[in-house]
């Protein structure tokens, strides 16, 4: 069966400083990825995705970036934080032929101080 | 875009009743779906329903389409303390299988 991970469950990181979440997936080949962020008591705003290693599409323009360095394997990296980069960050995957249900991991709470 | 929005924005029932939840979306669509989400956790897939259905039943649950009027519902029937979460709707309008979520109803189930 397929499971999904990210790490760290939670960060507190001060402005300025670098970032990196990490997410996992294992069981299934040549997933599509994606990285959201969600707000306190908001929707899930779709940051990046990527259909393939190497292959990265921004969906919103921010100093966040993405990178894809193996087949299961999603990084969501910045240079410098902002106090408007806190929230809840979610990895997915999808791509079950046929299907187009995404699967989330437990989410990365991230605080900007 | 495909945006989903959630009607209500919150909704509080006791345990036994059933609650509805509505979504509308923007453009034409492949599939809506409908996720949940407990508090601090990931979602949860519930439910997917095609652009050429109608109603759709999973257990307790029951999602409708309604493409000309561009919305979908859900009911949950004969609720449970253990449904309170937050539920998002989710339309897919490509190939590429990007979803644009909408801003969720918060259901709480009181026993």
């Amino acid at each position: 069966s397929q499971t999904i991970h990210q790490w760290p469950a939670t960060l507190v990181q001060p402005v300025g400083s670098p970032l990196s979440l990490e997410c996992t997936v294992e069981g299934t080949s040549n997933p599509n990825l994606y990285w959201y962020r969600q707000a306190a008591g908001r929707g899930l705003q779709l940051l990046f995705y990527s259909v393939g290693i190497g292959q990265i599409s921004s969906e919103v323009p921010q100093n966040l970036s993405a990178s894809r360095p193996q087949d299961r394997q999603f990084i969501l990296s910045s240079k410098k934080l902002l106090l408007s980069d806190s929230g809840f960050y979610l990895c997915a995957w999808s791509g079950t032929p046929g299907s187009y249900e995404q699967y989330f991991g437990p989410g990365t709470r991230l605080t900007v101080t | 875009s495909q945006q989903g929005e959630e009607d209500p924005q919150a909704l509080s029932i006791q345990e036994g009743e059933n609650a509805t939840m509505n979504c509308s979306y923007k453009t034409s669509i492949n599939n809506l779906q409908w996720y949940r989400q407990n508090s601090g956790r990931g979602l949860v897939h519930l439910i997917l329903i095609r652009s050429n259905e109608r109603e759709k039943h999973s257990g307790r649950l029951r999602v409708t389409l309604d493409t000309s009027k561009k919305s979908s519902s859900l009911l949950i029937t004969a609720s449970r303390a253990a449904d309170t979460a937050s539920y998002f709707c989710a339309a897919s309008g490509g190939s590429n299988y990007k979803l644009t979520f909408g801003k969720g109803t918060l259901l709480t189930v009181n026993p």
